[in-house]
């Protein structure tokens, strides 16, 4: 099984939906982000969490917002839904450590109509 | 704040040719720097790390990069490509603690037969 899950994988919705992507990790691992990967973008981040009580907003958050529920959950809601919000979303964890690795889900990718 | 650059959104090359994938960055302190590759369909994973404990890095695949202060510069090399590299490569870097990554636009890696 994989050490970050992301379900679903694939999702098209119309405008207006309110749209829920979750995540899940077994790295045991304190800190989660949420990115959105567009073409010639990269990533960006959208939230981040440091730990459960920890929520912070990214360079792009409007639009969006976070549910840490549990050490291993982190979901990422999008109220109303709208067209430019369609990318690839990607959620990653990371140990406290100096410089600590981040570890991707394979991504959600999400089509806004 | 910190920032990268990667010099090239496509880089093309012949199997077997050497690969040279560029990356400056910018950070207020002596940063951690990584790569991370993605596979088509698939979440970005580690390629290799900075942190400072020497100038060269060797990672995963045959790749590597050298750190140059001088010149703020952090490239990914590979003397002899394969087909199985073909994926988008992004630059990152941080400064540690409880500071963000950011990550660069990313270059798509093409060999050709």
């Amino acid at each position: 099984d994989a050490d970050v899950t992301q379900t679903p994988r694939n999702r098209i919705t119309k405008t207006g939906k309110r749209i829920m992507l979750e995540c899940s990790q077994t790295k045991g691992h304190d800190r989660m982000y949420w990115y959105r990967q567009d073409p010639g973008l990269g990533l960006r981040l959208i939230y981040y969490s440091f730990d459960v009580k920890d929520i912070n907003k990214g360079e792009i958050s409007d639009g969006y917002s976070v549910s840490r529920q549990a050490q291993a959950k982190f979901s990422l809601s999008l109220e109303s839904a709208i067209p430019n919000q369609t990318a690839l979303y990607f959620c990653a964890t990371s140990d406290g450590g100096a410089g600590g690795i981040q570890y991707f889900g394979a991504g959600t990718r999400l089509s806004v109509l | 704040a910190q920032s990268v650059t990667q010099l090239g959104s496509h880089v093309s090359v012949s199997e077997g040719a050497l690969v040279l994938l560029r990356c400056n960055y910018s950070s207020s302190v002596p940063p951690y720097l990584f790569w991370y590759v993605q596979y088509p369909n698939q979440g970005l994973q580690l390629l290799l790390k900075y942190t400072s404990a020497a100038t060269l890095v060797k990672g995963i695949n045959g790749f590597e990069a050298e750190f140059k202060k001088s010149e703020t510069s952090f490239h990914l090399t590979k003397p002899s490509a394969h087909m199985s590299d073909a994926a988008e490569y992004f630059c990152a870097v941080t400064p540690g603690g409880y500071q963000k990554v950011t990550f660069g636009t990313g270059t798509k890696l093409q060999v050709i037969p």
